[in-house]
C-alpha cells in the first residue's frame, strides 16, 4: 500500500523561530489536507491542498503532487502552535501520516 | 454552525459493557468516518458511510459496528467491550466523493476519549 512519511517526527523550536514540516507519499494521493491536534486533542483542519501553494497568517503549505510532497512552513512559531502536525491524503484507500509533534518552548 | 458533534467526550467502561458513540453533522454531508487514535499509530478508519443507510468497513472495524439510519447521524457501537479499544475516537464528515477519488476536505469533531478497564 501506499506509505507516507512525515519528517522530522519530533521539532523543539524557540518561540519566533521558523520552520519546516514534510509529507513524502510513496504514490500519488488525492485530497491532501494538513491538521493540527492541539495539546487538548482537537483537531482543526489547516489547509486543503491537493496542489499549488496557500498561505493563513503565519501558516502557508504548498503541495507538489508531481513528485508526491507537501510541505507546511510555520513563521513565527508560538507556543500555540505546540501539537501534533498530520497529512493526510487518499488514494482508493484514506492515507493518514504518524505526524510530526512540535513543541514550542517560550 | 456546530459541524461534527462527538458525544459523549468521556467514557469509562468495564470489560464486556456496551456503548454508543454518537456523531452528528450539520453540514449536509454525505460521507462520515469513525477513526481510532492510539500513541504511536496516527488515525485509523474503523468504520464508514457514504450515504443513508450505507455502512462500509475501513482497516481496523473488528468488534464495532456502525449505523447510519440517518444521514446527519452516524454511531458507532461496542457490543462488548475490551481493553484493547480503550482509545480516542474521532468522527468525520465530508461532502460526497466516490470510492476516495474525491476532492473534499473532512470536518472532524472534537473526539471522544474511552476508557476500558
Amino acid at each position: 500500500g501506499i506509505q507516507v512519511e512525515q519528517s522530522p517526527p519530533d521539532l523543539i523550536l524557540q518561540e519566533g523561530a521558523n520552520s519546516t514540516l514534510r509529507c513524502n507519499f510513496s504514490d500519488s494521493v488525492n485530497n491532501l489536507q494538513w491538521f493540527h491536534q492541539n495539546p487538548w486533542g482537537q483537531l482543526i483542519n489547516l489547509f486543503y491542498i491537493p496542489s499549488g501553494t496557500k498561505q493563513n497568517g503565519r501558516l502557508s503549505a504548498t503541495t507538489v503532487a508531481t513528485e508526491r510532497y507537501s510541505l507546511l512552513y510555520i513563521s513565527s512559531s508560538q507556543t500555540t502552535d505546540s501539537g501534533v502536525y498530520f497529512c493526510f491524503g487518499n488514494n482508493r484507500k484514506l492515507i493518514w501520516g504518524l505526524g510530526t509533534s512540535l513543541a514550542v518552548n517560550p | 454552525n456546530a459541524g461534527v458533534t462527538q458525544t459523549p467526550k468521556f467514557r469509562v467502561l468495564k470489560t464486556g459493557q456496551s456503548m454508543t458513540l454518537l456523531c452528528a453533522q450539520d453540514m449536509n454531508h454525505e460521507y462520515m468516518y469513525w477513526y481510532r487514535q492510539d500513541p504511536g499509530m496516527g488515525l485509523r478508519l474503523i468504520h464508514y458511510s457514504v450515504g443513508e443507510g450505507t455502512t462500509a468497513k475501513g482497516e481496523v472495524p473488528d468488534g464495532y459496528n456502525v449505523s447510519r439510519l440517518k444521514k446527519q447521524n452516524f454511531l458507532l457501537g461496542l457490543e462488548s467491550a475490551a481493553p484493547s479499544q480503550t482509545s480516542v475516537y474521532f468522527c468525520a464528515s465530508s461532502y460526497s466523493t466516490p470510492a476516495f477519488k474525491g476532492n473534499q476536505p473532512q470536518h472532524f469533531g472534537d473526539g471522544t476519549r474511552l476508557s476500558i478497564l
